[in-house]
């Protein structure tokens, strides 16, 4: 079966960087997604690596790398409102694999 | 502002009985998904459908039958509840290739089966 693996909780300070890497046993899939979610709410996708490399979205940055079968989200000037729930997921075509999430915690 | 709408926050339905979850997007994608999400498992793919009448299973469709008639409606079908489909049942929609663009996520449907 596939497996992707992520940290089950971090915690970091306001005004930090946090990084939450997800490894993943799986091939053939197009890429790597990563989601927010808080608490009893529900997931808003942040963000879409296709390619080897690193993508910038504001204070989020995501990176892949096909050949070590990994990825991380980092976060950056850590936020309160940052608490919450992040997952990675990779998709095939009818097969869309997600991680079990990392809680990060921001303490001020 | 986009939208998907889900028919019920809460849910509590016995064994056997069949459950309809009715899930509406408001924003023409071609896309609809269903998953389920349970503590520690993260969320699974239940059913998926890049166009009208069209579907796909994902990872878990046993159990689960699906219906799309309209673009902006899609419903999951629980042919005979049990009480491991006691779960967040969250329906999801977006455009483009399904495995390639992020998908806009509903509230969410806990379903509890006595």
């Amino acid at each position: 079966g596939q497996s992707l693996e992520q940290p089950s909780e971090v915690t970091a300070v306001e005004g930090a960087i946090v990084q939450i890497n997800c490894t993943y046993q799986t091939s053939g899939f197009y890429g790597l997604s990563w989601y927010q979610q808080h608490d009893g709410g529900a997931p808003t996708f942040l963000s879409y690596n296709a390619l080897d490399g690193l993508e910038e979205t504001g204070r989020f940055s995501s990176f892949l790398s096909r050949s070590d079968s990994y990825g991380y989200l980092l976060l950056q000037e850590l936020q309160m409102k940052d608490s919450a729930s992040y997952f990675c997921a990779v998709k095939g075509f009818n097969k869309f694999y997600f991680g079990s999430g990392t809680k990060l915690n921001v303490k001020p | 502002d986009v939208k998907v709408t889900q028919s019920s926050r809460y849910l509590v339905k016995r064994t056997g009985e069949k459950v309809f979850l009715e899930c509406v997007q408001d924003m023409d994608h071609e896309n609809m998904f269903w998953y389920r999400q349970d503590p520690g498992l993260g969320l699974r793919l239940i059913y998926f459908s890049y166009d009208v009448k069209m579907k796909e299973k994902g990872d878990i469709p046993e159990g689960y039958s699906v219906s799309r008639e309209k673009k902006e409606r899609f419903s999951l079908i629980l042919e005979s509840a049990s009480t491991n489909q006691t779960s967040m049942y969250l329906c999801a929609s977006s455009s483009g290739p399904p495995a390639v663009k992020g998908e806009f996520f509903g509230p969410g449907t806990r379903l509890t089966v006595l």
